[in-house]
């Protein structure tokens, strides 16, 4: 999973709580994403990241908030989860835009009860 | 609306078997286009990536070919192992973004 790791793998966890989920990568890649898999969608854009702390939004960014203090982290918070937040999670980091390519980490799967 | 519409859903092959798998796309104007491999419980990994000028490119069993006229990609697997079970996503780019367009991605299931 080219240097990414996610934490944690798996969590559960109760609506209304806050969850942070980390990202960390050793490929010193500017370009860190947050996505979302769901069942009969593709993934989709959460928030990203291109540089230290500068971020953006993505096409489905209600409900999430981002930080990226060191080039290797880049965490994903869920101020108060929801059930809709149900959902694996994945990271991915590219050294640059454009027709450079883009690797994912392994995924972390969040389930609000 | 930029979509990414992939078929079949599911696909069941024999082992040593050959298939092709579709991919037909709205972005217009796009950079590039690519293939992804999504083993269960695993992250996309890259199996190729076509800019818009370029009309196939192969990474050892896998083919992928692109119509920009048509708008369609098709990803062909030759001689099928059962390592080959996973979900293919195809993946646009448009132009003038870096922002990934996914397709569902087609689930495909190699038997012995």
């Amino acid at each position: 999973d080219a240097g990414i790791t996610q934490s944690p793998r798996h969590k559960v966890t109760e609506t209304g709580t806050p969850v942070t989920l980390r990202c960390h990568q050793t490929e010193n890649h500017r370009y860190m994403y947050w996505y979302r898999q769901d069942p009969g969608h593709g993934l989709r854009l959460i928030h990203y990241s291109y540089g230290v702390k500068d971020t953006d939004k993505g096409e489905v960014s209600d409900g999430y908030s981002v930080s990226r203090s060191k080039t290797e982290d880049f965490l994903l918070t869920l101020e108060s989860a929801t059930s809709s937040q149900t959902s694996v999670y994945f990271c991915a980091i590219s050294e640059s835009t454009g027709t450079y390519e883009q690797y994912f980490g392994p995924g972390t799967r969040l389930t609000v009860t | 609306k930029n979509q990414v519409e992939q078929s079949p859903q599911s696909l069941i092959i024999l082992e040593g078997k050959n298939c092709t798998l579709q991919c037909n796309y709205t972005v217009s104007p796009f950079s590039n286009l690519r293939w992804y491999k999504q083993d269960t419980g695993r992250g996309p990994v890259s199996l190729t990536i076509m800019t818009f000028s370029e009309n196939t490119k192969s990474n050892g069993r896998y083919t992928a070919t692109l119509d920009a006229d048509t708008k369609q990609s098709s990803l062909h697997i030759t001689a099928s192992q059962l390592s080959d079970s996973a979900s293919y996503i195809c993946v646009v780019i448009p132009h003038n973004t870096d922002k990934l367009i996914f397709g569902t991605g087609t689930r495909l299931q190699v038997f012995p």
